[in-house]
């Protein structure tokens, strides 16, 4: 019965490439969101979706392309890979509109090696 | 911007050790403070949370007290044991972040038996 999950876990691609990474909550949450988490374990808000509405856009380049079908969904989409790319990505959901009081449930994270 | 600031790791106990990490925060207003911790190979689970000040936060032995007017958010456990090894991050939501979680750069905690 997992939460917020990810697929998929690992992925190694060449640099150039066109890559997607689906996470899914059946928690029933109305937020989700994507984290960044960099190889010194530093993690950033990329985005967040409110009911398939885009709230957070957060600096980071426009080759990273989120995409929310329903709201149980919200997908990561990464045009031409670079090496920097290379990280671990959270997804995580919230069951309102993550207001100061509310927990994120993270997923697993999908390990990113951009070779 | 708001901003957490945690201590530097790695911290390295035996079994059974008292264990403090630090952690300060820079906010505007009332933040909430929380504990995630990442067990190796895992996602984050929360651990604790507090959500005015004074308020303190439990789970699995572990504590931590908001405290406002020296803007910290300490974790502590009386006693670590070997299953405790993860890295720790302290994070805060506030009005300024939105929705988002803003996380300290994580503290890994290693616990020999």
């Amino acid at each position: 019965d997992t939460a917020v999950s990810q697929t998929p876990k690992y992925l190694v691609t060449q640099m150039g490439n066109d890559k997607s990474i689906k996470c899914e909550q059946n928690l029933g949450h109305d937020t989700m969101y994507w984290y960044k988490q960099d190889s010194k374990k530093f993690l950033k808000i990329m985005f967040s979706y409110n009911n398939k509405e885009l709230i957070i856009n957060e600096t980071v380049p426009n080759r990273f392309s989120p995409k929310s079908p329903d709201k149980a969904h919200l997908n990561l989409h990464i045009n031409s890979l670079e090496l920097g790319d290379s990280a671990v990505y959270f997804c995580a959901s919230t069951q309102g509109t993550g207001g100061l009081r509310e927990t994120q449930y993270f997923g697993p994270g999908t390990r990113l090696l951009v070779l | 911007g708001d901003s957490v600031t945690q201590m530097e790791g790695p911290v390295t106990l035996s079994e059974e050790a008292f264990l403090t990490i630090n952690c300060t925060y820079t906010a505007t207003g009332y933040p909430s403070l929380f504990w995630y911790v990442q067990y190796p190979g895992e996602g984050l689970q929360l651990l604790l949370k507090a959500t005015k000040a004074d308020d303190k936060g439990s789970n699995k032995g572990f504590e931590a007290t908001y405290r406002k007017e020296t803007t910290s958010f300490h974790l502590e456990k009386g006693s670590v044991q070997v299953s405790d090894s993860a890295v720790y991050f302290c994070a805060l939501s506030s009005s300024q972040a939105g929705t988002a979680l803003i996380f300290g750069k994580g503290t890994t905690l290693s616990v020999s038996s």
